[in-house]
């Protein structure tokens, strides 16, 4: 059974860069696309971008300039890195895949169980 | 942005009882909605995709309508497992985004 797992620093000061990785265990990472999301304490979730097996990337505009995604097909991993962090960017980062086609295409089937991040002095 | 609002935030309801969840797009979105529940300290777990299809292992108490801007999640009759937190998402269009979740309280 496919799963995810994220890691990450836990903590990282003011106007660093932070960089997560999330591992696929078992199956393919093609056929998919691999996403980051996030959700600070206490609120709602918040997709941040996506990355396809082609290295292929969609950002969210609100969070563009400072996040890059990236992909390692021979790994089974894909990142994120996420710069000039501020106390607003401390959150739970989820990675998370969703089908390319098909007819969950576009769903989030699969979730990793989150790694925290506080921004903090 | 296609912007995602769930009402009611949160819900107060009872073992047994039938609820519904609205959740309205910004703009039309087709049938690009999926629903998610949330439990304390867990990752979320997809629960209907495509507005009503049913994810593998979902209780068929579950259900989804809807279509265009307005949708809906219904449990048929609540079960002490089913109080979580629930999120409409749409898969319409890039960034993808989220309804701001409705919690389910006993």
């Amino acid at each position: 059974q496919v799963q995810l797992q994220e890691s990450g620093p836990g903590l990282v000061k003011p106007s660093e860069t932070l960089s997560l990785t999330c591992t696929v265990s078992v199956g393919s990472i093609s056929d998919y696309y691999w996403s980051w999301i996030r959700q600070p304490p206490g609120k709602g979730l918040e997709w941040i971008a996506c990355v396809y097996d082609n290295a292929i990337t969609t950002y969210n505009p609100s969070l563009k300039s400072r996040v890059t995604i990236s992909i390692d097909t021979s790994k089974n991993q894909f990142s994120l890195k996420l710069s000039s962090v501020t106390a607003a960017d401390t959150a739970l980062y989820y990675c998370a895949r969703a089908a390319i086609s098909g007819n969950r295409r576009d769903a989030f089937d699969i979730w990793g169980q989150g790694t925290m991040l506080s921004v903090s002095s | 942005d296609i912007q995602m609002t769930q009402s009611p935030s949160s819900l107060s309801a009872s073992v047994g009882d039938r609820v519904t969840i609205t959740c309205r797009a910004s703009q039309g979105i087709s049938t690009y909605l999926n629903w998610y529940q949330q439990k304390a300290g867990k990752a979320p777990k997809l629960l209907i995709y495509a507005v009503s299809s049913l994810e593998s292992g979902v209780p068929s108490r579950f259900s989804g309508t809807g279509s265009g801007t307005d949708f809906s999640l219904t449990i048929s009759s609540l079960q002490l497992e089913d109080f979580a937190t629930y999120y409409c998402q749409q898969s319409y269009s890039m960034p993808r985004t989220f309804g701001q979740g409705t919690k389910l309280e006993i």
